[in-house]
């Protein structure tokens, strides 16, 4: 049973950066789990906000990066808004088609 | 624009099916992989498969093989996620997610979700 495993929580001041994390049980995670990023908001379906480690969608704030940091993918939110506070959650690709989501990070702003 | 359509809200006893409907528009149906995702009450996300609608082809996470179906009318332009064998840790939020072109990883636009109650 392959496990990603996210922050729980994290918070962050406004204007200020955080980085949340996502590792993998099977080892370190590189670009070929094509990390993917998304953020839900409560009552709202997910929003894809980073694909392939570091690309981000079309509506995704430039204040959203994605990186490979050590063994893990990451996020780095930089400059931090108040509409920036929800869960995110990452998501690796593991071959045949298979896909595993993190357990998501609630990120406050505050 | 590109749009996501899914059914509405579902009851369903144990042990019963159901099917949750998600129509496309915007884009070109056949060119995009389509995903499935569900969200069980204040529990995270969880990937059940993909479809190709073109052609129909399924990849099905390994916990809900032999319990899900995938399938697609492209003359409708509608995806199709049926659950059988229901029990209460299948309630939850659905939802489509369109998928890449020629790639299994890739997520960009959501459907709003379906929630599916499973309940005697």
């Amino acid at each position: 049973q392959t496990v990603v495993t996210q922050e729980p929580s994290l918070t962050v001041s406004p204007g200020g950066t955080v980085t949340l994390t996502c590792a993998s049980s099977t080892g370190a995670v590189t670009s070929g789990y094509y990390p993917n990023w998304f953020q839900q908001k409560p009552g709202q379906a997910p929003r894809a906000l980073i694909y392939s480690t570091s690309n981000r969608h079309s509506w995704t704030p430039a204040r959203f990066s994605g990186s490979l940091l050590g063994d893990k993918a990451a996020l780095t939110l930089s400059g931090a808004q108040p509409e920036d506070e929800a869960e995110y959650y990452c998501l690796l690709y593991y071959g045949d088609a298979q896909l595993v989501f993190g357990g998501g990070t609630k990120l406050t702003v505050l | 624009q590109v749009q996501l359509v899914q059914s509405g809200a579902e009851v369903k006893k144990p042990g019963a099916s159901v099917k949750v409907s998600c129509k496309a528009s915007g884009y070109t149906f056949t060119s995009y992989y389509m995903h499935w995702v569900r969200q069980a009450p204040g529990q995270g996300l969880e990937w059940m498969g993909i479809i190709n609608p073109r052609g129909g082809s399924t990849t099905y996470a390994q916990k809900f093989q032999g319990r899900v179906t995938m399938t697609s009318d492209t003359s409708t332009t509608t995806v199709y996620m049926e659950l059988s064998s229901l029990r209460s840790e299948d309630t939850a939020v659905y939802y489509c997610a369109r998928g890449g072109t020629l790639t299994y990883w890739y997520f960009d636009l959501w459907g709003r979700g379906t929630l599916v109650t499973v309940s005697s």
